[in-house]
């Protein structure tokens, strides 16, 4: 069973940092692209990168370029969405998922919340 | 970037009865495989989004049949032939013919009457 599962809720202050996680398991994880999606609170979802585990091939929306950073370690299945300073607008819930064209599976979601 | 629009942008129903969501994209979703890779997802309240239809009007697994998308190039529809309380929840499409980005529809919320 394919299942993608992210790292718990986090509560942080403005400038902090932040990595979260998300493994996946019961497919071959270096031959599928894992994404990263962003739903702000009531709200739409917005499209945030996306990693080939296989060889960390990268690419970003324009939107969250040079905001975030994703990465991931294939031998442990997991990839990575990480900020080096938090803003109040970065509050939002963050959801994997895998494939760029299908995006078949998605994660649980992590609640990321930024307050001073 | 692709930029994906949908009406109505909310959907009150009622039960048992058909209902039916538009979406467009600002340019054809025709990949250069030949498919389209035009998906729609199903967020009930409080979950993660789940794939319902892919390329276009391809049911997932387990999804009911009361479920069918259509369309071609730029212009979509996802139908639900008879609504139930289960479907209440907002219905995003997404292409994923031209990215990076990947892009999404602003949603429709369908809420029964």
């Amino acid at each position: 069973e394919v299942q993608l599962v992210q790292s718990g809720a986090e509560v942080k202050k403005p400038g902090e940092s932040l990595k979260i996680s998300c493994k996946g398991s019961g497919y071959s994880f270096t031959s599928y692209w894992i994404g990263w999606v962003r739903q702000m609170p009531g709200k739409g979802l917005e499209w945030m990168g996306i990693i080939y585990p296989g060889d960390s091939n990268t690419k970003y929306s324009p939107s969250f370029q040079g905001q975030v950073t994703i990465s991931a370690d294939k031998s442990i299945s997991t990839a990575y969405l990480q900020w080096s300073s938090l803003k109040a607008s970065d509050t939002a819930m963050y959801y994997c998922v895998r494939g760029a064209s299908t995006n078949d599976y998605w994660g649980q979601g992590t609640l990321v919340t930024v307050s001073s | 970037d692709v930029v994906m629009t949908q009406s109505p942008l909310s959907l009150p129903v009622t039960l048992g009865q058909p209902a039916s969501i538009s979406c467009r994209s600002s340019q054809s979703l025709v990949h250069s495989d030949g498919n389209t890779y035009l998906n729609w997802f199903q967020q009930r309240p409080g979950q993660s989004p789940r794939r319902l239809i892919y390329k276009v009007s391809n049911r997932d697994s387990g999804v009911p049949d009361r479920f069918s998308g259509s369309g071609s190039g730029t212009d979509f529809t996802l139908k639900i032939s008879r609504v139930e309380a289960e479907d209440v929840g907002v219905y995003y499409c997404m292409q994923g013919t031209h990215w990076p980005p990947v892009t999404f529809g602003p949603g429709t919320k369908v809420d029964i009457k």
